[in-house]
């Protein structure tokens, strides 16, 4: 079993479309979450944290559910320019290893 | 932009030779962790170097190796190439060892042929 497991892709909506990613951890001694975007044949970025109360910004929510294992992010009024494989990570506070999912592409149809 | 650089960002290799890849951190970054692409997968945890020692490897033979540098920039050397280590390599930099937000950058994209 990965430690990270995403939803399998690719994700295909019309633009306005809200889309949800969900992502489940193993390992129960993961300390630190987060949601990376990437761009075709480009670095990861860092897209934002997730933190445990959830957190918001601007059309993007992430919420993390510690109990299940479970890490999710949402996107409202999608745009063309959300296109992208959204990666999900978690990361232990020692040994600064991150972990990746394998990725869920979107893609953002006009 | 990251202020990290890797080069070269692109690389065609022969099975069996050897390869060195380089990255210089983000200024003010004293940890430097390597990641393996491959085509369709999320990237892989090589190792990672704070202040010029090793400090956690992940899953992969040694024939992967790697130094830190005293400027904190960093060497990814991988010996006795196989086609399946054609890839990605990304870099990431990050403030401490807890790498609580790190910083890529573009790649070095691997051919082995």
């Amino acid at each position: 079993r990965k430690e990270v497991e995403q939803d399998p892709g690719p994700f295909n909506v019309p633009e306005g479309a809200t889309v949800a990613f969900n992502c489940t951890y193993s390992n129960s001694a993961s300390q630190s979450f987060f949601w990376y975007r990437q761009d075709c044949r480009k670095e990861p970025k860092l897209l934002m944290s997730v933190y445990s109360s959830g957190n918001e910004d601007g059309r993007f929510t992430a919420q993390l559910n510690r109990a299940s294992q479970y890490i999710s992010l949402l996107i409202r009024d999608s745009k063309l320019s959300d296109s992208a494989t959204y990666l999900c990570v978690v990361a232990y506070n020692q040994g600064g290893k991150l972990i990746f999912g394998q990725g869920t592409e979107l893609s953002v149809k006009p | 932009e990251t202020g990290v650089t890797q080069s070269p960002t692109h690389l065609i290799k022969t099975r069996g030779q050897q390869v060195t890849l380089r990255c210089s951190s983000q200024s003010g970054h004293n940890t430097v962790s390597w990641y393996q692409q491959a085509l369709g997968q999320g990237p892989q945890f090589i190792f990672q170097y704070y202040r010029e020692e090793e400090n956690g490897r992940g899953n992969f033979p040694p024939r992967f190796s790697g130094l830190q540098f005293p400027n904190y920039s960093s060497e990814l050397n991988v010996n006795a190439l196989e086609l399946d280590d054609s890839a990605l390599y990304l870099c990431a930099s990050s403030p401490g060892q807890r790498n609580t937000e790190a910083f890529f950058g573009q790649g070095t994209r691997l051919t082995v042929v």
